[in-house]
């Protein structure tokens, strides 16, 4: 069975600093990864989709990463402004047309 | 586009109840989902829909049911309500299921708590 995990649950920083929220899934097996943003009471926003086929995927100052054979994925985050406060979820699609999420990070990012 | 809507927002329920989640999106995808995400978790899969007559289930279908009757709508049922289906809904859809068209667009979520 697919486990995703992410790390950390939570993480604040001051604004402008750049960072890395991790992702890690057990079966390598997959059609793609993606991550999403969600705000607090809205539902989830696609930020980025990666093949299995691709190594990474770059939106403005996003850019995430994917080595499928070690089972990890990484959402680096530019220059962070207080706008980027959010929930950020990874969710991996195996077989049978199921994505399987992780728990997500839950970012601050303070004036 | 209004993209993927649901209604209602919130919704309490009494144990024993029914209810449907009205689910609808204008983007003319094939595929729908339905998802619940309990506190601190992630999104767990209950149904989903690769077209209009066609359903299978999620990771967790028990107490549900939906039907697909045409492309934009994509109704969950509740049947006899139980606390432990207190829960934020989401509904979302995708075009197909590969490549980048495999985006999958989201709802606002149903907030429901069965007492």
């Amino acid at each position: 069975k697919q486990e995703v995990t992410q790390i950390p649950a939570a993480l604040s920083v001051p604004e402008g600093e750049n960072l890395v929220l991790n992702c890690s899934f057990t079966d390598s097996a997959i059609y793609n990864l993606q991550w999403f943003r969600q705000d607090p009471g809205k539902g989830l926003t696609s930020l980025l989709l990666i093949q299995s086929s691709q190594r990474e995927q770059t939106s403005g100052r996003l850019n995430a990463s994917l080595d499928k054979s070690s089972g990890r994925s990484t959402l680096y985050i530019a220059a962070s402004q207080p706008g980027d406060s959010a929930t950020y979820l990874c969710a991996v699609k195996g077989g049978g047309n199921k994505l399987t999420f992780g728990t997500g990070t839950q970012l601050k990012v303070e004036l | 586009n209004a993209g993927v809507t649901q209604t209602p927002k919130f919704r309490i329920l009494k144990i024993g109840q029914s209810m449907t989640l009205q689910c609808t999106q204008d983007m003319n995808h094939n595929y729908m989902y339905w998802y619940r995400q309990d506190p601190g978790m992630g999104l767990k899969l209950i149904y989903y829909s690769v077209g209009a007559g066609i359903t299978d289930k999620g990771e967790v279908p028990n107490g549900y049911n939906v039907s697909r009757s045409t492309t934009e709508d994509f109704p969950l049922r509740l049947e006899l309500a139980a606390p432990s289906q207190t829960s934020v809904y989401f509904c979302a859809s995708s075009r197909t299921d590969r490549g980048q068209r495999d985006t999958q667009y989201f709802g606002p979520g149903t907030r429901l708590t069965v007492l």
